[in-house]
């Protein structure tokens, strides 16, 4: 079976702190792809980023970056300098090549105040 | 801007109601999703299509019916909903259905059941 624990319920940060939000999976698959997806108040779930289980590199994307580990089945997202616009519900997803559908983490609510 | 189009946004309808939720997307994706998500859950997979057929449904309710007309659009009919349906649904797509395609979701319709 498949899991994705986000053990963060509610984050609250100043604007141009840093923040990471964690992610932790189950699989016993050994092939599987992770991602991580924004969604403002507005409703729309925005595609982050995808990684897949062969490849560890941490990637950095303007202010934010993620550290996949494999040894401790984590896939961590940092937003550095946080804005306003940060504000939103974060999903880490899992998606192995058992399963017919991603599962989803119960979701990091981020709050970025002035 | 999201490729995955929905209407409408918001939807109120009564429980005696028929109604449909609309989804387009021109990225030439051939899978095509119903989420369903309830406030502070992840989304909940309903249906997917695959090349136009229907490959699974998490055994939804016969009060909703998926229907995709071509590979580019893909509804779903609503009737004699409970409020308990009351929630947004998510329309989404990726290029094949499988763990290495990434699912690309649309802005959601509201629903509200009265």
């Amino acid at each position: 079976a498949q899991k994705v624990t986000q053990a963060q319920t509610e984050i609250s940060v100043v604007e141009k702190e840093d923040v990471t939000l964690d992610c932790v999976y189950e699989t016993r698959d050994t092939t599987y792809y992770l991602f991580w997806y924004k969604q403002p108040p507005s409703g729309e779930l925005v595609f982050l980023i995808r990684r897949n289980s062969f490849d560890e590199q941490n990637e950095i994307s303007g202010r934010y970056s993620w550290n996949f580990q494999k040894s401790t089945s984590s896939f961590n997202f940092t937003i550095t300098a946080s804005q306003v616009v940060d504000s939103a519900v974060y999903f880490c997803a899992l998606h192995t090549g058992t399963a017919s559908k991603l599962t989803f983490g119960t979701g990091t609510r981020l709050q970025v105040t002035l | 801007d999201t490729e995955v189009t929905q209407t409408p946004k918001h939807l109120v309808m009564g429980m005696t109601n028929k109604k449909s939720l609309k989804c387009e997307q021109h990225m030439g994706h051939r899978a095509m999703y119903w989420y369903k998500q309830k406030a502070k859950k992840p989304p909940e997979l309903m249906f997917v299509y695959s090349y136009e057929k229907l490959s699974i449904n998490e055994s939804v309710p016969s009060r909703f019916s998926p229907e995709c007309p071509n590979s580019s659009l893909l509804n779903l009919h609503l009737h004699a909903l409970q409020p308990e349906d009351s929630a947004l649904y998510l329309c989404a797509s990726s290029s094949r259905i499988g763990s290495g395609n990434t699912i690309y979701f649309g802005e959601g319709s509201w629903l509200t059941v009265v």
